[in-house]
């Protein structure tokens, strides 16, 4: 399966601003996902980062509040922009490996918003 | 719609001991993927185990198995001489074969492993 790493690992950050999260594969990946897990929860998709084109986003989520980059094969970003309380949250990205349809997980961000 | 449903939100078992987690989900598609994936406190979801709808036998993955019966779409793990270790909160999750969908996930089953 392929090496996922995340950063930060966790932040506390102030009502307003914005964060970007970082993923990074160890090999090239067609297809790069970003979750939200809230405390407690299961995993909700936010978006699928596409490389070269806008990402898709999934019902409930939009591009101003959660911008993503996907520049090339290995790498992603997501940002939460204009954060409140309520994006305090675990974002993980997660790759499809190899292996058809399997999504492997990066190691997660654990936000806490002020 | 495709569910997964988990109907155990938490369960404690003794160290050593075998336990079983439950999951059925509801698709009319025939060629899947079922999946449980474990996370321990540290967060980071890591893939137990996964089973091919087309395939019959059950896959195995050292003291980890499943029950997979596809007629009533029940999906259960077995977890085999526990260990402390095994702590951790366990996702079933689904995904139709060679489409486009996104994976559906449980809300997942919290298991203790008690010394």
């Amino acid at each position: 399966s392929a090496v996922i790493s995340q950063k930060p690992s966790r932040d506390i950050c102030q009502r307003g601003t914005s964060l970007t999260i970082q993923c990074q594969v160890d090999s090239q990946v067609t297809m790069m996902f970003w979750y939200r897990q809230q405390p407690g929860q299961s995993l909700t998709l936010i978006a699928t980062a596409n490389q070269g084109s806008e990402a898709t986003y999934e019902s409930g989520f939009v591009i101003d509040k959660f911008p993503i980059s996907r520049p090339n094969l290995t790498f992603s970003t997501l940002t939460v922009s204009n954060m409140s309380p309520e994006d305090s949250s675990i974002y993980l990205c997660s790759v499809e490996g190899r292996v058809a349809d399997t999504q492997y997980f990066g190691p997660g961000t654990r936000l806490t918003v002020l | 719609a495709q569910t997964v449903t988990q109907s155990q939100p938490e369960m404690s078992v003794q160290e050593a001991e075998t336990v079983t987690l439950s999951c059925t989900y509801d698709t009319s598609e025939n060629n899947y993927y079922l999946f449980w994936y474990k996370q321990p406190p540290s967060r980071q979801m890591i893939l137990v185990i996964r089973q091919e709808a087309y395939k019959q036998q059950n896959a195995t993955e050292n003291r980890f198995s499943v029950n997979f019966q596809k007629a009533a779409k029940s999906f259960s793990l077995k977890i085999s001489d526990s260990q402390l270790g095994d702590t951790a909160m366990y996702f079933c999750a689904f995904i139709p074969m060679n489409r486009d969908d996104k994976i559906i996930f449980g809300k997942g089953t919290r298991l203790h492993i008690l010394p």
